[in-house]
C-alpha cells in the first residue's frame, strides 16, 4: 500500500520569505504522479502542482517550485515570495499505478503567512 | 455547471439516523471520488467511480457506508445508522478519465464539501 507523510504539522513564514514544505512517500510503484494541494479554510481543495515521477525535470508554477527526488521518495514544495493568501493547509498527494484516479494524501502542514 | 457541487453544506444529524450527500460532478468528467476528511487530518479515500466500470469501493470504512452513481452524472454517499465518529467533512472530486502515465494526467477538482456532524 502507498504511504504518504507529511512530517511538519505547521509552518509559519514571513510575508515576502521562502518556505519549503517536506513529503515523503512509500510505492512499489514505477509510474505514478504526486501533487500538492492547497486548502483555505473555505475547504476548497486547489491543486497547486503537478508532478510526473518519469520526469526528471522538477515541476515549477509560478512561485511555487518542487524537489523531486525519486530515489529517496522525497517530493518538498517551495513557495517563494510568500504571500498572506498563501495561509492555507498543504496536502501532499499521490496517485499511479492502476489506480490513477485515486489519490493518497498526506496529514497535511498548517502553513501561516504572517504579514 | 463550473464546478463540483456538493449538497448539504452542513447537515446536523442525530446518532442512529440515516443521511444522504449528493455530488454533482463537473459535466462530462467520468471519474468521481468521495473522500472523508476528519478534523485535522488529511483525506481518506471512500469510493471511486469510473464510467460503467465496477466502483472502487475499498475505502468504505463499514457496511453502513454506500455509495451510488448514476451513468456519468449526479453520485450519492449514503450512510445509515450514523455514529459520532462518522462526523466529518465529505468531499466529492471528479476528473476526466485518468490516463496512463506516458500521457499528461487529468486534474480531480474538489467540491467544498458536506460538514456532517452527528450528534
Amino acid at each position: 500500500a502507498q504511504t504518504v507523510t507529511q512530517s511538519q504539522p505547521e509552518m509559519s513564514v514571513q510575508e515576502a520569505e521562502t518556505v519549503t514544505l517536506s513529503c515523503t512517500y512509500d510505492t512499489s510503484e514505477n509510474n505514478y504522479y504526486l501533487f500538492w494541494y492547497k486548502q483555505p479554510p473555505s475547504r476548497q481543495m486547489i491543486l497547486v502542482i503537478r508532478q510526473e515521477a518519469y520526469k526528471q525535470q522538477n515541476a515549477t508554477e509560478n512561485r511555487f517550485s518542487v524537489n523531486f527526488q525519486k530515489a529517496a521518495k522525497s517530493f518538498s514544495l517551495k513557495i517563494s515570495d510568500s504571500q498572506l493568501g498563501d495561509t492555507a493547509m498543504y496536502f501532499c498527494a499521490w496517485a499511479g499505478g492502476t489506480s490513477y484516479g485515486k489519490l493518497t494524501f498526506g496529514q497535511g502542514t498548517i502553513l501561516t503567512v504572517h504579514p | 455547471g463550473a464546478g463540483v457541487s456538493q449538497s448539504p453544506s452542513n447537515k446536523v444529524t442525530e446518532k442512529g439516523k440515516d443521511v444522504e450527500l449528493r455530488c454533482d460532478p463537473i459535466s462530462g468528467h467520468t471519474a468521481l471520488y468521495w473522500y472523508r476528511q476528519r478534523l485535522g487530518q488529511g483525506l481518506e479515500f471512500l469510493i471511486y467511480f469510473q464510467g460503467n466500470s465496477a466502483p472502487d469501493k475499498s475505502g468504505l470504512p463499514s457496511d453502513r457506508f454506500s455509495a451510488e452513481r448514476t451513468g456519468e452524472s449526479v453520485s450519492t454517499l449514503t450512510i445509515q445508522r450514523t455514529q459520532q465518529e462518522d462526523s466529518a467533512v465529505y468531499l466529492c472530486a471528479s476528473s476526466e478519465r485518468p490516463q496512463p502515465v506516458t500521457r499528461a494526467n487529468t486534474e480531480a477538482f474538489f467540491g467544498q464539501g458536506t460538514r456532517l456532524t452527528v450528534v
